[in-house]
């Protein structure tokens, strides 16, 4: 069974620091990677989708890398601002979406 | 816009008094799923639609059951909820094995 794990589980930066968030999953025979915004209450916001084929998806201050050798994806916030604070979500698409605990962002002004 | 809608957004039930959940979507996507989200965990599939085809999670209890009446629309019945079904209730949709898109949540309270 897919197993996604997300570290840190929290994480706390000074605003305008870049950082990078980890998703790391153990069955590499995916089609996809999806990196999603949640905030406190509410649904989850589609970042960025990557698909088995690529390495790497860009959006604005946002960039997403696959490796699915390693089974690992990163999530890199550029300059970040105290509206990234959101818990962010990674999930892997086999026949269904597995999804890990996500990490919990803080960017303090 | 596009979207996946969810409605109500708060719903407060009585202990075994039976509730039930809807999602609609304009995207015209065939997949749709309904997903459990407690406070700080992941969300966990329940089951999913592929068209019609009704594909139910091994862990998911006998109390959940869904419908999908046509391709726009999908319900999730709670039969008889207890303390423990309280939760978020997230309605998804997608092609076949490409981007999801959620609804913003259903927010179940069980008195």
């Amino acid at each position: 069974k897919q197993e996604v794990t997300q570290i840190p589980a929290a994480l706390s930066v000074p605003e305008g620091e870049n950082l990078v968030l980890n998703c790391s999953f153990t069955d590499s025979a995916i089609y996809n990677l999806q990196w999603f915004r949640q905030d406190p209450g509410k649904g989850l916001t589609s970042l960025l989708l990557i698909q088995s084929s690529q390495r790497e998806q860009t959006s604005g201050r946002l960039n997403a890398s696959l490796d699915k050798s390693s089974g690992r994806s990163t999530l890199y916030i550029a300059a970040s601002q105290p509206g990234d604070s959101a818990t962010y979500l990674c999930a892997v698409s086999g026949h269904k979406f597995y999804f890990g605990s996500g990490t919990k962002l803080n960017v303090k002004p | 816009d596009a979207m996946v809608i969810q409605n109500p957004r708060y719903q407060v039930t009585q202990f075994g008094k039976p509730v039930t959940l809807s999602c609609s979507q304009t995207l015209n996507h065939n997949v749709m799923y309904w997903y459990q989200q407690k406070s700080s965990q992941a969300p966990k599939l329940l089951f999913h639609y592929y068209d019609k085809d009704f594909n139910n999670e091994a862990d998911t209890p006998d109390n959940f059951q869904s419908r999908r009446p046509n391709t726009s629309f999908c319900f999730l019945d709670i039969r008889s909820p207890g303390l423990g079904d309280a939760a978020m209730y997230l309605c998804a949709t997608s092609r076949v094995n490409n981007e999801q898109f959620f609804g913003p949540g259903t927010r179940l309270t069980v008195l």
